[in-house]
């Protein structure tokens, strides 16, 4: 299948800053990309919907200004959380795909994010 | 919400079969059958999806009941490295290509 790597794997930062996150489709070129995050021991919860050239879509609840999500191109997609605290520590997760693979989505390997 | 129920953990022997049961009894016509799975601390991978017919790739076969009410999944020589977290999702080839992940089951191959 398809490669999705995500970068970094793992971040520690302190409360009240930044951090972004990179995901990337390495061999073919992802009209869309996903964001989720995953809490331990719960199922994935999906963020938001990244199409390349336009804003993302967010699902309810996610708040757009805190989860700021970019995807300039058809490889690369970023996710940063803003004035990050605690509670924002979490397993984050993208995946990517694209109209001639409608059927799969590729998974990245995650970003564990540890706020302190 | 998910719109599909699996039983929240099953085990096998390791080299036997694993079966998992998914039910979708609201599924509509246009509605495809999806079965990911996850390994600890890693991100989910595809394994196979259905829309009526029976599937089968190098991983998995997907087993659709005639009203499409329910589903299995068969691993046929289940090892230890299948030891994961199953997601059956159900999901309509719409332009959103959205993927809503419900709790799954917890797979443990047993040695």
């Amino acid at each position: 299948g398809a490669v999705v790597s995500q970068h970094p794997s793992r971040v520690i930062c302190k409360s009240g800053t930044s951090v972004k996150i990179e995901c990337r489709s390495l061999d073919f070129q992802a009209t869309t990309m996903f964001w989720y995050r995953q809490f331990p021991k719960k199922s994935l919860m999906l963020m938001a919907t990244s199409n390349e050239g336009s804003k993302a879509t967010y699902e309810q609840g996610v708040e757009k200004d805190k989860f700021l999500i970019n995807h300039a191109s058809l490889t690369l997609s970023t996710l940063t959380v803003t004035s990050a605290h605690p509670e924002d520590s979490s397993f984050y997760i993208c995946s990517a795909t694209s109209r001639g693979r409608a059927h799969e989505q590729y998974f990245g390997p995650g970003t564990r994010l540890t706020v302190t | 919400d998910a719109k599909t129920t699996q039983p929240t953990s099953m085990d096998c022997a390791e080299g036997r079969a694993a079966n998992l049961p998914c039910n979708h009894s609201t599924i509509s016509g246009n509605e495809y059958v999806y079965w990911y799975r996850q390994i600890h601390s890693q991100g989910p991978q595809y394994i196979i999806h259905g829309l009526k017919n029976n599937e089968t790739n190098e991983m998995a076969s997907l087993i659709i009941t005639e009203d499409r009410k329910s589903s299995t999944l068969i691993l046929p020589h289940a090892t230890l490295r299948d030891t994961a977290v199953y997601y059956c999702i159900v999901r309509a080839m719409d332009s959103s290509y959205k993927l809503i992940f419900g709790s799954g089951t917890r797979l443990l191959v047993r040695p």
